[in-house]
């Protein structure tokens, strides 16, 4: 198994830019979760989607924050206009749970996208 | 509000040393508790998962145990070594339909040689 792919790995881009990050989950998982980790404010839930609906979105920043999941094979994260405290490390995580075939919970992650907006 | 508190938030010891580290959290209604690794500039790597039906589970010389109505887990680790320092990330998986994952903000171990 492949694992939580994200892509890219590193962005650097100047304010007021647009910012997409990607994430392809395990294959059969069916929760996805964006997380933010800072030094200052850890590991932080932005938004999760169970069977590609989005189930909680409250911790997303702002506005300028969005993420969608089209199919169950990939999930974006925008930014838009990035800001110069967006910068943070950005990862995807992946579950299965309250099915029958799968339902552990256990969460598996991402490498991350570490994100710098000058 | 689920609440995940970790205890301490640093540690250092020597090789060879026994040693716990704690997370507590403040609603017992969970679905299951994760503890994971963290290495620097990586992602989270998972070490263990408590189903909340189980009490512990245990691998290679981590042992990581679930008392759900006091609100705490523990994770032992047994005869450390240097490549066990990392920081170790607990969290919980709340119980509803749309249970989120909560972390708590690590402990970060060094094991000097």
């Amino acid at each position: 198994d492949a694992g939580v792919i994200q892509s890219p790995r590193h962005e650097v881009t100047e304010m007021g830019q647009e910012v997409t990050l990607r994430c392809k989950p395990i294959s059969g998982h069916n929760s996805l979760f964006w997380y933010r980790q800072t030094m200052m404010r850890g590991l932080e839930l932005l938004i999760y989607f169970n069977n590609n609906v989005p189930i909680d979105d409250s911790g997303m920043p702002e506005d300028r924050f969005s993420a969608k999941m089209p199919n169950a094979s990939f999930s974006t994260l925008k930014i838009q206009p990035s800001e110069p405290r967006d910068s943070a490390v950005y990862f995807c995580a992946s579950s299965c749970r309250w099915t029958g075939q799968c339902n552990t919970g256990e969460l598996f992650f991402g490498e991350g996208s570490r994100l710098t907006v000058l | 509000k689920q609440e995940v508190t970790q205890i301490p938030a640093a540690l250092s010891v020597p090789e060879g040393e026994n040693l716990v580290l704690n997370c507590s959290f403040t609603d017992s209604a969970i679905y299951n508790l994760q503890w994971f690794r963290q290495d620097p500039g990586k992602g989270l790597t998972s070490l263990l998962l408590i189903q909340s039906s189980q009490r512990e589970q245990t691998s290679g010389r981590l042992n990581a145990s679930l008392d759900k109505s006091s609100g705490r887990s523990t994770l032992y680790i047994a005869a450390s070594q240097p490549g066990d320092s990392a920081t170790y990330l607990c969290a919980v998986h709340g119980s509803s339909n749309t249970g989120k994952l909560i972390f708590g903000q690590g402990t970060t171990l060094q094991v000097k040689p």
